[in-house]
Order: C-alpha cells, then structure tokens, then sequence
C-alpha cells in the first residue's frame, strides 16, 4: 500500500517563501500527488495536483523528484493565511472506479508575522 | 454560492440511535466521496460514488452505509453509532476520478452521547 510521510509541523516568515516536503516512496507509475489544505472547523481545500511533470498555479507550485519517491509544495510568499494544516495525498487507481485515497499525517504550517 | 452542502453542521445523536448525515452539490459531479475526520488526524476515506457505482473502502465498517438517490444528493447512514463514531464528517465531489480535484463540504460534527 502507499504511504506518505510529512513532517508535523514548519514555521515560516510572512512574505518569504516555504517548501513543504512529503515522501512517497512507494508510489507507483499511476499514482496522482494532490496536495490540500485544511483551516480549523472547515473543509480541506484544493491546493495542486500532478503525475510526473512540476506543476504551478496562482496558488502555489508542485516540485516532483525525477523519481517521483518525493515533491515539495512550495508557496513563494507566505501569508498569514496561508497558516493551515497542509496534507499531501496519493491517489492510487484501483481497477474500474475504485480508488485509493493516502493521506499523509499533514503538516501544521505556521506563519509569522 | 455553497457548492457542496452538508446538513445539518451539527449532529447529537445518542449510542446505538441511527443517524443520517446528507450532502448535496451543485456542481454536477459525477463523484461524490464521505470521509470521517478525527481530532487532530487526517481525513480518512470511507467511501465513494462514481455515479451509481459504489466503492467501498475495505475498512469501512458495516455499521457505515451510504445512499446516492440521484447525481446531487448522497447520504451517509450509521446504524448504531458507538462512542468511537464521533468525528467530523466531510463530503466531497469531483467531476472524474484520476488526477481531478475534490471540492469539499464544511462537514458535519457528530457527537454521540
């Protein structure tokens, strides 16, 4: 079965960038990386997602290794809203419409003003 | 505009008494997801609908069921709740299933009494 590992918890100054790591190191070919984020008393929420290429959007960028056992989140600006427990996630294709859904343990980013 | 609703946001129901938890969207998702979240730990899947095929996680247990009348409503039933029941419960929809981003309800909190 997949896995993912984070570390508990990161700080990080307003305004600098942050790079939030999680190792996979079982992940197979087809294995999609997600990666949300989740304030107290709500939802998670869609951060980024990708399968071998690095990826960015307006919210942040995906750093995958060559062989794909590690990624990095990486925000180039922290805000104080940015400060939330950040889970990255594989997503292992089981057969017909059965997934499997790996959370990591999350990461509590702290972000000082 | 609420994409994905969950009703009620609070639940108390009593050890053993049945109860529902609902979620609507209107994204027009072909999936829809239930997780249950405990105090300080990751979102753990429990199941998911693509469309009307149901995939359940294979330590879901029995006393969880979940409904899917028609593409926006989903339910999930638990028959006789235990005290290790309460948690937070999260619904979630996306448009396909490999590598597609999940928009996630607030949740329903469940304290069992």
């Amino acid at each position: 079965d997949a896995k993912t590992t984070q570390p508990n918890s990161m700080e990080s100054n307003e305004e600098e960038p942050v790079h939030l790591p999680c190792n996979h190191s079982t992940i197979s070919g087809t294995d999609y990386i997600h990666w949300y984020r989740q304030l107290p008393s709500q939802g998670p929420e869609y951060v980024i997602h990708g399968l071998t290429s690095n990826v960015n959007n307006r919210m942040a960028s995906l750093a995958i290794a060559e062989d794909r056992k590690s990624s990095t989140l990486i925000l180039h600006r922290a805000t104080l809203r940015d400060a939330a427990v950040y889970y990255c996630i594989l997503e292992s294709l089981l057969g017909g419409s059965a997934r499997q859904l790996t959370f990591g343990s999350g990461t509590q980013l702290t972000v000082l003003p | 505009d609420a994409m994905v609703i969950q009703n009620p946001r609070y639940q108390v129901t009593q050890f053993g008494k049945p109860v529902t938890l609902s979620c609507s969207q209107t994204l027009n998702h072909n999936v829809m997801y239930w997780y249950q979240q405990k105090s300080s730990q990751a979102p753990k899947l429990l199941f998911h609908y693509y469309d009307k095929d149901f995939n359940n996680e294979a330590d879901t247990p029995d006393n969880f069921q979940s409904r899917r009348p028609n593409t926006s409503f989903c339910f999930l039933d638990i028959r006789s709740p235990g005290l290790g029941d309460a948690a937070m419960y999260l619904c979630a929809t996306s448009r396909s299933l490999a590598g597609s981003r999940q928009f996630f309800g607030p949740g329903t909190r469940l304290t069992v009494l």
